[in-house]
């Protein structure tokens, strides 16, 4: 069965603080792999797509890579502004269905 | 280009209603999906619609329906309220792209039942 792991569920850092999040995950083909970025009562806003292992995507303080069983999103130098929840989903190649991780809940301390 | 709308944006209904929730997607995109988002389980697919057609659909019961019409645009549809489907429901449009169908979020809805 399809799976998504993300961890740490919540990371607290301090603005500057560099770090990264993780999305483990099963699924018998790989369509994709996506990143989004949740604000509070908002819906999920897509940052990254990634279709196979050793790719990499970057947008200002983010960058993505994917591996066959995990994609890493890494915040360089944080700001406030980054504080949010970031979503990881993966596509499966035979049903096509999107599978959502829980979450990573970040908060960026100035 | 306007992203994906939803309407309302909030509801409070009581227990027993049923309740229509409205979804248009982007312009060009064909395909239509529907989530419920609760603290406790995250992002849970309902189904998807591509050209008026159900293609995909996640594990809820019936009491959950939806339908897409020939512009696009999707209703979900839930009878028989219950509390535990307070939630944020989310609609996603979607195109096909490199091979993977890229899902562009709304604002959601949230429903609150009594």
């Amino acid at each position: 069965e399809d799976q998504v792991t993300q961890s740490p569920e919540a990371l607290r850092l301090q603005e500057g603080e560099s770090s990264s999040l993780n999305c483990s995950y099963t699924v018998s083909g790989l369509r994709g792999l996506f990143w989004y970025r949740q604000d509070p009562g908002k819906g999920p806003e897509f940052l990254f797509t990634l279709y196979s292992a050793g790719e990499e995507k970057e947008k200002e303080r983010l960058k993505a890579t994917l591996t066959k069983k995990e994609s890493f999103l890494h915040i360089t130098a944080p700001k406030p502004e980054d504080s949010a929840t970031y979503l990881c989903a993966v596509q499966d190649h035979n049903t096509d269905k999107l599978i959502f991780g829980t979450g990573t809940r970040l908060q960026v301390f100035p | 280009k306007a992203g994906v709308t939803q309407t309302p944006r909030y509801l409070i209904k009581t227990r027993g209603q049923q309740v229509t929730l409205s979804c248009s997607p982007i312009s060009g995109h064909r395909s239509v999906s529907w989530y419920q988002q609760t603290p406790g389980q995250g992002l849970q697919f309902l189904f998807e619609y591509f050209s008026e057609t159900q293609r995909n659909k996640g594990n809820f019961p019936g009491r959950f329906s939806g339908r897409q019409f020939s512009n696009s645009r999707s209703e979900m549809n839930v009878s028989t309220l219950e509390l535990g489907d307070s939630a944020l429901y989310l609609c996603a449009s979607s195109f096909r792209n490199g091979g993977t169908d890229t899902q562009y979020f709304g604002p959601g809805t949230r429903l609150t039942v009594l």
